[in-house]
């Protein structure tokens, strides 16, 4: 039973770089199969999905924010990371980091509450 | 890119009520890659239907998926009280991955 576990920081300034790490515990990151991801949801609105990644590198990135992101793997660590340049407060919202073991993400941690402010 | 417009916005019933709610396309959804989640306050969404049809580990039958193409409908034969929360449909058959905008059950 994969567990997921978000870490970082809960308050950014504007402009700033966000960066986020989500810890995998019950399985391993290099599943040949999983796919991790970054799912934000700001406060009071619906889900939005920021980007995914395989182990092996391919990454794929909501059009909305790919000129902003990069996600990383470490597989020593288990461990896969989310970083969002030039934060503005749109960019508000808790986010969920989450597997998609066989398509849809059935897998899914507790969310981290990330604000944008001076 | 598609777009998933459920409806309503808000269904109000009463436990024991049938809920139907719908979650139409933009463009056909391939091979049904089409999944719901319920999500309460305070929590992480739960997978409930991936496949369109297909409910996910440990989901009660009450809960059921249809349908293809670009309409799709959850239906909860009858409500119970830990079912009122949000609903979201989300399409995984190639990026951008994206989710409707949700479906909030609140007791009538």
């Amino acid at each position: 039973q994969l567990q997921l576990q978000e870490s970082g920081p809960g308050l950014v300034k504007p402009s700033e770089t966000l960066s986020l790490t989500c810890s995998v515990s019950g399985g391993s990151i290099s599943s040949s199969n999983y796919f991790w991801a970054w799912i934000r949801q700001p406060p009071g609105k619906g889900l939005e999905w920021v980007a995914s990644i395989h182990y092996s590198g391919s990454t794929y990135y909501n059009p909305s924010v790919k000129s902003r992101v990069t996600l990383s793997v470490d597989t020593s660590k288990n461990q896969f990371s989310l970083k969002l340049r030039s934060e503005t407060a749109a960019d508000t919202a808790v986010y969920y980091c989450a597997c998609a073991t066989y398509g849809p993400f059935d897998y899914w941690g507790q969310g981290t509450l990330v604000t944008v402010s001076s | 890119e598609i777009v998933l417009t459920q409806s309503p916005g808000t269904l109000s019933l009463s436990p024991g009520e049938r809920g139907t709610l719908s979650c139409r396309a933009s463009q056909s959804v391939s091979s049904n890659y089409l999944a719901w989640y319920q999500q309460k306050p305070g929590q992480a969404p739960r997978l409930l239907i991936y496949g369109a049809s297909t409910r996910a580990t440990g989901i009660p039958d009450r809960f059921s998926g249809s349908g293809s193409g670009t309409d799709f409908t959850l239906t909860i034969s009858r409500l119970e009280p830990e079912d009122f929360a949000v609903y979201y449909c989300q399409h995984y058959g190639g990026s951008p991955l994206t989710f409707g905008g949700g479906t909030k059950v609140e007791i009538k």
